[in-house]
């Protein structure tokens, strides 16, 4: 079945940059993109990004164009997505998700399970 | 503040019908396809609607949900505990070239 399973919690210090990495198998990796969207804690979905795992393009939210880089390896089916210069505000849980269209303008399906990054002194 | 604007919580008892609403502009929803999501709390969210009125494999025919002009909605008829969780819309937005997503709307079943 199709599944995208997400590296375990992390916690950094402010100033820190963190590396998700999302696992992808069930599907041919190269005919999706891959998302990035973030939930604070108790708040809604802001999407962060999108990556074409075909040609490695990329597009990003405004908001988090310098400080994220994300990143597709196709021998390994797996995308990465770093956030560097951490401040408290970046506690989150992060998803990955697949997306059929890299216009963006396609659904997320599935999500992975997420990964809580923390950030504090 | 969200782009798509949702209500933030709604409610109903059981095998009541809810409609849930997604407002935005000529921009996002006016010019592209609307998604629909669930999140049960503490899980990722599940794709429950794409393409504005098509349901994903496996999502009940209880849940519709249609487009016109500027705005969403999604219904859930005969309504079942199961059903608590957050819905979020979402679609492509054009003038900001980003996918944007509504608050949210926290459905109660009571």
């Amino acid at each position: 079945q199709v599944q995208l399973v997400q590296s375990e919690p992390e916690v950094k210090r402010p100033g820190a940059s963190v590396r998700v990495t999302c696992k992808a198998s069930g599907y041919t990796f190269t005919l999706y993109s891959i998302a990035w969207v973030r939930q604070v804690p108790g708040e809604g979905l802001e999407w962060m990004g999108l990556i074409s795992t075909y040609n490695g393009k990329t597009k990003f939210a405004q908001r988090f164009q310098d400080r994220v880089t994300l990143s597709a390896d196709t021998s390994t089916t797996t995308a990465h997505m770093e956030l560097r210069n951490l401040t408290s505000d970046d506690t989150a849980i992060y998803f990955c998700a697949r997306v059929e269209d890299y216009s963006g303008n396609s659904d997320f399906d599935p999500w992975g399970q997420g990964t809580l990054v923390s950030v504090s002194s | 503040q969200s782009v798509l604007i949702q209500p933030p919580s709604a409610s109903g008892t059981p095998g009541q019908r809810v409609t849930l609403s997604c407002s935005g502009t000529s921009s996002n929803i006016g010019t592209n396809t609307v998604n629909w999501y669930q999140q049960v709390p503490g899980t990722a969210p599940k794709l429950l609607i794409y393409s504005s009125n098509q349901r994903s494999s496996g999502v009940p025919d209880r849940f519709s949900a249609s487009k016109s002009g500027t705005s969403a909605s999604l219904a859930i008829r005969g309504l079942q505990s199961g059903d608590e969780a957050d819905y979020y819309c979402g679609t492509w937005d054009d003038s900001l070239s980003a996918y944007v997503f509504g608050s949210g709307t926290k459905v109660t079943v009571l």
